[in-house]
């Protein structure tokens, strides 16, 4: 079956680093989503993307952050310059079409300190 | 106001219960609704989407009130494997984005 990956599991960084975190969507699906969940709140929308653009973006979706597709099958998250407050669990998503099911990779542990 | 609302709980059921759980949402012209299930520190996992005229998976049946705006999910004859966070989730009316609750915590007791 099918499944969205991404690495690293675990990236442990330094306040003001820059991070990238990676994802490999499901391979015939054309949206990509990053959303971001802080350790016991809710799973937040960060950012969806389409025919290599950004569709949608949060308010937490700041400058510091950007999307990418550098290649035909990952798709990037990276953190400019990152803050404590950045430490969270980061899950790429894609899904077949736009408002259909969105399917989760198992996201990336980030921890800024 | 929050988009998407949902009482955390948590409901701890005994083996073989119903337990129903129900969710609001504030943008009327949200399009697509669905339920995810979440276990801990894991990603979450769609376990069905919500349709209009109301759907139902084996154990599992969802509701859609879109005049109340209102959804919800029952499950039936509660496994120990049930035990997660339930999350509703809404669209927006561009289907672009997911709004999720907070989810619903459910543990099932032996």
């Amino acid at each position: 079956e099918p499944e969205v990956t991404q690495t690293p599991s675990h990236q442990v960084t330094q306040m003001g680093q820059e991070v990238i975190l990676r994802c490999v969507p499901i391979s015939n699906h054309l949206y990509f989503y990053w959303y971001r969940q802080i350790l016991g709140q809710k799973v937040e929308f960060l950012v969806s993307f389409y025919n290599n653009e950004i569709s949608e973006k949060s308010e937490i979706f700041d400058d510091q952050f950007s999307v990418e597709r550098p290649d035909g099958s990952n798709f990037t998250l990276k953190i400019r310059s990152t803050k404590l407050e950045d430490s969270a669990m980061y899950f790429c998503a894609s899904s077949e079409e736009s408002d259909n099911e969105q399917f989760f990779g198992p996201g990336t542990r980030l921890t800024v300190l | 106001r929050k988009e998407v609302e949902q009482d955390p709980g948590p409901f701890n059921v005994p083996e073989g219960a119903t337990v129903a759980f129900n969710c609001t949402y504030s943008n009327s012209a949200s399009q697509s609704f669905f339920w995810y299930r979440q276990d801990c520190r894991k990603e979450p996992k769609l376990l069905m989407s919500v349709y209009s005229s109301g759907n139902e998976d084996g154990r599992f049946t969802a509701q859609l009130n879109r005049a109340s705006q209102y959804i919800s999910l029952l499950i039936r004859d509660s496994k120990l494997s049930d035990s997660a966070t339930y999350l509703c989730v809404v669209t927006t009316n561009t289907g672009n984005q997911f709004y999720f609750g907070t989810g619903t915590s459910l543990t099932v007791i032996p």
